[in-house]
């Protein structure tokens, strides 16, 4: 299975800001995916990043406050734009094959909290 | 439309003693089925699936799941189970007719008592 980290690990950030967490994967994937989890639930699907076009969202996600960039093959971006409090949950990327019988696999995630 | 249930919020058995998890789905097509598990402040971490083959699947840490087509079911088992076992447990299901997303049960606190 794939090595993935998120960057940061964690932040505290202030209403109105923007953070941009930082998804890597030590080789070369199909797809990757980008997950909230709020607090005590269970995982929302925002986005797949797509590779050179345009990220796929979700219903409920919006390209203008979760922008996604996806560079290459081993690197996506995910920014929560003008954040507010209930923009506080884990952030989840993940990678996978998009076959049928593909398992996904995660990284640590990134814990947002939004004063 | 593709969903899957997690009827208990948290589960607790003492330690040493069999646990089942349990979960129950719905697809259109041919079920692909996975149990992750999160630890506190970790990302989810793969355990098992069950693809096609042998209803029973084994897994990681001792885990294996059982699927029930008749019952639309894929409870999670372990025979004997550890404190360290204690975490979050997802169900997941795939829609088999096509690459779709995978879609997550609510999840289900495990609590493993000495």
């Amino acid at each position: 299975s794939a090595v993935i980290s998120q960057k940061p690990s964690r932040d505290i950030c202030q209403r109105g800001t923007s953070l941009t967490i930082q998804c890597q994967v030590d080789s070369q994937v199909t797809m990757m995916f980008w997950y909230r989890q709020q607090p005590g639930q269970s995982l929302t699907l925002i986005a797949t990043a797509n590779q050179g076009s345009e990220a796929t969202y979700e219903s409920g996600f919006v390209i203008d406050k979760f922008p996604i960039s996806r560079p290459n093959l081993t690197f996506s971006t995910l920014t929560v734009s003008n954040m507010s409090p209930e923009d506080s949950s884990i952030y989840l990327c993940s990678v996978g094959t998009g076959t049928n019988t593909d398992t996904q696999y995660f990284g640590p995630g990134t814990r947002l909290t939004v004063l | 439309a593709q969903s899957v249930a997690q009827p208990e919020d948290q589960v607790n058995v003492a330690e040493g003693n069999p646990l089942t998890v349990k979960c129950t789905y719905s697809v259109s097509g041919n079920p692909y089925l996975f149990w992750y598990v999160q630890y506190p402040n970790r990302g989810l971490q793969f355990l098992l699936k069950y693809i096609t083959g042998d209803n029973l699947v084994k897994g990681s840490y001792g885990f294996e799941a059982e699927f029930n087509k008749s019952q639309t079911s894929f409870h999670l088992k372990k025979p004997s189970a550890l404190v360290s076992d204690s975490a979050l447990y997802f169900c997941a299901v795939r829609d088999g007719s096509s690459a779709s997303k995978i879609i997550f049960g609510s999840g289900t606190r495990l609590s493993i008592r000495p």
